[in-house]
């Protein structure tokens, strides 16, 4: 149960693109498409923001899409606001019909 | 609306026991799956233990096997977490999470605020 793999940080500027990666195995990311990302104000609970790989659920903004290829999934925020500066966190279900996170990524936005 | 309160936390001495509740409302509570997560400090977050609707299907993240249970009430509409041999490791927030769906696979839709556990 090795987490999955995320950059510790990313930052971009306002009305820029920005992608996180998160690396798994043949285990969790690459077999399933139960993969779901959580953004996390400090002091805050997490917010489901995708999930299934690609769903946004809703009142969550279009700017945010998920994908995946192979064993590695990413979030992609566009047109970044001040309000997504936050960590966020990937998830994967895995053969052992367990949930493992990501270490997280803190995003700031310059 | 959907709401999830945890209780339970405190300070407990290491090898001690905590059992931490979360009440749940706003949902139909025996439809979903039920999760426990933690925020260790200075760390991400970590899944500790879900449990499908019906009680069925539960999982634990290696680290808590044979020391957590999880249960849950569905007539109270509550989730519980036994904490039995607590460690210093397990000293986080630990956040109780509503599943998308039935089963456990289904990711986490719905957060509570967490309780605080500090094994010291």
């Amino acid at each position: 149960q090795s987490a999955l793999t995320q950059p510790a940080s990313v930052s971009g500027s306002p009305g820029q693109s920005i992608t996180i990666s998160c690396i798994g195995t043949s285990s969790d990311v690459g077999s399933y498409n139960l993969v779901s990302w959580y953004q996390q104000h400090p002091g805050k609970a997490p917010k489901l923001m995708i999930y299934e790989v690609s769903n946004r659920p809703s009142g969550v903004p279009a700017r945010f899409s998920g994908s995946k290829s192979g064993n590695t999934a990413s979030l992609t925020i566009s047109g970044l606001q001040a309000e997504d500066e936050a960590d966020y966190y990937c998830s994967s279900f895995t053969s052992s019909s367990t949930w493992v996170f990501g270490g997280g990524t803190k995003l700031t936005v310059l | 609306e959907v709401q999830l309160v945890e209780s339970g936390g405190g300070l407990v001495q290491p090898g001690r026991s905590l059992r931490l509740s979360c009440a749940a409302s706003g949902f139909t509570f025996h439809d979903h799956a039920m999760h426990w997560v933690r925020l260790a400090p200075g760390k991400g977050l970590e899944w500790v233990s879900g449990i499908s609707w019906n009680s069925v299907s539960i999982g634990y993240v290696d680290s808590v096997k044979g020391r957590f249970t999880i249960s849950r009430d569905n007539a109270n509409k509550s989730l519980y977490l036994q904490m039995n041999s607590l460690r210093v490791e397990d000293t986080a927030l630990y956040y109780c999470a509503k599943g998308h769906a039935w089963g456990t696979s289904g990711s986490m839709d719905v957060w509570g605020q967490g309780t605080t556990v500090t094994v010291s």
